[in-house]
């Protein structure tokens, strides 16, 4: 079983629409949970950080975090077409561990 | 800051040869990874260095790949020799502290490597 698990997509949402992105886990000692976005030909960047189970909500974007569950979301409100790109869950404890990435394309 | 800086961006090379790999981390950043992406496995972390000492390498796949932090300044992924099969985006990133509390890591543009 992998330490985290993605559903790959791709994902095609209109502008507007509500995107949610899911990850889960099987290593109950993460405690740092992060979303990174990556656009074509580029290297990953942080798009947000959750410290152990809870929400956090930065503009447009919310994370969550359900450790009993180990389940964690993305939310994207009023989703543009710039947030085109693929979502990357990470997660550490101990070590660092990446999903394999949710390609998402919001349609004009 | 000029962020991690990685060259080459782009490497064509035949099978066999020797690929170095290189990148600057941002200054005052004391942790160093280096990552391969595919389409078919993701975002692999391959190995990470802090304080210029190799703390985990379990992610090396063979003994044909290796990594050498010099200085704070400086890291190199070397493969010798390289196969079609290692092809692949090679991304390396930076960061404070140690990796489990590494959360927020800045990553370089890539090299594209393709071995033919």
């Amino acid at each position: 079983q992998k330490e985290v698990e993605q559903d790959p997509g791709p994902l095609s949402v209109p502008e507007g629409a509500i995107v949610s992105l899911n990850c889960t886990y099987s290593n109950s000692a993460f405690q740092y949970f992060m979303w990174y976005r990556q656009y074509s030909r580029k290297g990953p960047e942080l798009l947000m950080y959750t410290y152990s189970s809870g929400n956090k909500e930065d503009g447009r974007f919310t994370a969550q975090v359900d450790k009993s569950s180990k389940y964690i979301s993305l939310f994207i409100r009023d989703s543009q077409p710039s947030d085109s790109a693929t979502y990357l869950c990470a997660m550490t404890g101990n070590q660092f561990y990446f999903g394999t990435g949710t390609s998402l394309t919001v349609i004009p | 800051d000029a962020g991690v800086i990685q060259s080459p961006r782009h490497e064509v090379t035949e099978m066999g040869q020797e690929v170095t790999l290189r990148c600057k981390p941002i200054s005052g950043h004391n942790s160093l990874f280096w990552y391969r992406q595919t389409m078919m496995r993701g975002l692999e972390l391959l190995i990470y260095f802090n304080n210029n000492v190799p703390i985990d390498d379990s992610g090396m796949p063979e003994d044909r790949f290796s990594a050498k932090m010099p200085n704070a300044s400086f890291s190199t992924l070397k493969i010798q020799p390289s196969e079609p099969r290692d092809s692949a985006v090679y991304f390396c990133a930076s960061s404070k502290g140690l990796a489990g509390l590494a959360y927020e890591q800045y990553f370089g543009p890539g090299t594209r490597l393709t071995v033919t």
